[in-house]
């Protein structure tokens, strides 16, 4: 029934390790996001997939690569994890254009140690 | 990039009083979204505006997108523990495929 769901819920690996975070949608929507959120709770873009092809990259590093087999699913994978990388990941999807609102997954917290 | 300034950061008041917080920006804005995120929880979103001088409301919630369209107030008349969480506006961030966020306004509500 979940409308964005993501797993793990929680993450917690050594540095250097390699991890994959999953989302999927089943809202029919056309887009697809990863967004960052800090511990001071700001909330960033790091991707954009519509229909499976990447629109947005914003700057984020090589080692996190996203993947789209289909437009209902956006994965995230992450090389060689640095404790940088501790954060919340939140998947969200919408149909584009500018007044479209996000639905958001709930989040998974990685711990990076 | 356009920013959002939101304020205040953080606010913490009593049950029954009522409270605004705010989203600026230098930049005009096509629309802007206004989001709840309470703890272990993504984002929901409550509402989006999209005229200058549009007034929406959710019950008690008051959204109030600026003439200009460059600002936005988000107005909780007899607020309740259940509003507590962090309150985020966002807007189309330069693209049709980016939502640029403020920093929010996290509301405590103490009963």
């Amino acid at each position: 029934d979940t409308a964005v769901s993501q797993t793990p819920k929680y993450l917690v690996t050594q540095m250097g390790n390699d991890k994959s975070i999953k989302c999927e949608q089943n809202l029919g929507h056309d887009t697809m996001y990863w967004y960052k959120q800090d511990s001071k709770k700001f909330l960033k873009i790091m991707f954009s997939y519509n229909n499976k092809e990447l629109i947005i990259n914003e700057t984020v590093p090589n080692r996190f690569s996203p993947k789209s087999p289909d437009k209902a699913h956006l994965n995230l994978h992450i090389n060689s994890l640095e404790l940088g990388d501790s954060a919340v990941y939140f998947c969200a999807s919408s149909f584009p254009g500018q007044g479209g609102g996000y639905t958001f997954g709930s989040g998974t917290r990685l711990t990076v140690v | 990039t356009q920013l959002l300034e939101q304020s205040p950061q953080f606010l913490s008041i009593q049950e029954g009083e009522n409270l605004t917080v705010y989203c600026n920006s230098s930049s005009v804005f096509s629309s802007l979204q206004w989001y709840r995120q309470e703890p272990g929880e993504g984002p929901v979103l409550l509402v989006t505006v999209v005229t200058g001088g549009e007034v929406k409301k959710l019950k008690r919630l008051t959204f109030q997108f600026g003439d200009a369209r460059k600002d936005s107030s988000l107005h909780i008349t007899a607020a309740q523990p259940g509003d507590t969480g962090l309150y985020l506006c966002a807007g189309p961030g330069g693209s049709n495929y980016k939502l640029t966020f403020g920093k929010g306004t996290l509301l405590t509500v103490n009963p």
